[in-house]
Parts: structure tokens; sequence; C-alpha cells
């Protein structure tokens, strides 16, 4: 069955390192997409990508960076972790015209 | 700015009655809305949509209701189950380049009581 994965599911690092998260969809989606939740906020849009190449700025996307390689995945990048970057990440994609996007199981990133 | 909202951070319900949970939204641009469910410690699954042109949709226990006028809609969830306790978002859509971007309220903790 197709999927999307995250990996790792918890991550524990320091102020200033630089940490990245893995998104793999089996879908085979053009459309993929990364969110942060956080209590009160729901879920904003970090970064999202339409295609091979192609990436995109979210609503809260200063100090992340993703790069888009090939279909199958979009790899989130904290630059310098910092505190407020704890949060729980959940990657999620979606086909060419399709309203529903899939979701990934999440990653809790704290940042100490 | 906060275009998708949910004023209720929490609902408790009890077990068979109905559950109504809301959302209001501020852009006229969103043609599409959906509803998604969380467990602790998952991803948020898709429950059920509607289209902009619609006003209701129907899928089992669940139904959406959309008042364009007003910018509001609300899921019913009749009866409710223990199983429905959940965090729930209304997202919102607006087609951008042949696909979409979501916009996420902020959750409402929905608890069912026995």
């Amino acid at each position: 069955d197709a999927e999307i994965t995250q990996s790792p599911r918890h991550k524990i690092t320091e102020t200033g390192r630089q940490v990245t998260l893995a998104c793999h969809q089996t879908w085979n989606h053009n459309n993929m997409f990364w969110y942060r939740q956080d209590l009160g906020h729901g879920l904003r849009l970090i970064h999202y990508s339409y295609g091979v190449q192609d990436t995109n700025k979210g609503e809260v996307s200063d100090g992340y960076s993703v790069s888009r390689s090939n279909t199958e995945d979009l790899p989130l990048t904290l630059e310098s972790a910092a505190s407020s970057q704890t949060s729980v990440y959940f990657c999620a994609s979606s086909g060419d015209y399709m309203n529903t996007q899939y979701f990934g199981p999440g990653t809790r990133l704290t940042v100490l | 700015d906060q275009q998708v909202k949910q004023n209720s951070p929490s609902l408790s319900v009890q077990e068979g009655r109905i559950s109504i949970l809301n959302c209001d939204y501020t852009n006229s641009m969103f043609d599409y809305f959906l509803w998604y469910k969380k467990y602790p410690a998952e991803g948020p699954t898709f429950l059920i949509s509607i289209s902009s042109i619609k006003d209701k949709n129907e899928d089992g226990r669940f139904t959406v209701f959309l008042n364009k006028s007003a910018k509001h809609l609300s899921l019913h969830i009749v009866p409710s189950q223990p199983g429905d306790s959940a965090v729930y978002f209304c997202a919102a859509s607006a087609r951008v380049q042949g696909a979409q971007k979501l916009v996420f309220g902020q959750g409402t903790r929905l608890t069912i009581n026995p």
C-alpha cells in the first residue's frame, strides 16, 4: 500500500545544531508539504513543493529549508536549531488537482 | 491574521448525543473545505470535505454544513461515539498553480463521555 513516512519519530537536539527531518512518500504525488503543529496555532505551513526542483516558502519558513531532488522525498532542514523550533512536524502530500492531503505520522523535535 | 478560526479549543459531549464543531473563515477565495481528525501521536487523517458550490455533504455519521454568506462551516457527528474523541481541524483551500494549499484552524479537542 502507498504511504507517507517520516523519520526520526522523535529527536532531541541542542541549540545551534543542524537537523534534518526526512519525509518519504510512495503515492507518487507531485505536491509535498511541511507543517508544524503548536498548541493554539493548529498546523502552520513551513515549506511546500509542487514538483522536483520546485520549493516555496510557507507561512513560517524562517530558519527552515527544503530541497526536492526526486518525487518521493522532501527533507526539512533546520539550519541552526532554536528552542522556538521545538514542535511536532508533519509532512503531507497530494496529487495534482487533488484537494485532500495525506499526512505522515509526525516527528516530535525538542531543541534544548 | 488567522484566516481560519476554530473558536472552541475543547468540547465535551455525552455518548450518543450530537457533536457540533464550528469553524469560521475570512478569505472569500477559499473554494474547498476539509475536516481532519487527529489522535495523539498520529498524523491528521482526512474525515470529510465540501466544495464551495454545495451547502451540505454527508458521510455516515458525519455531516459538514457550509454557510458561504456567513463564512462559516460546521461538522456534525451523530451519534457521537467514544472513538470520536480526538482533535478536529478544519481546513480551507484555494487553488494556486493547479495545486492547493491548505490553511488550518487551531483545532478543537472533542471528548466523548460514556
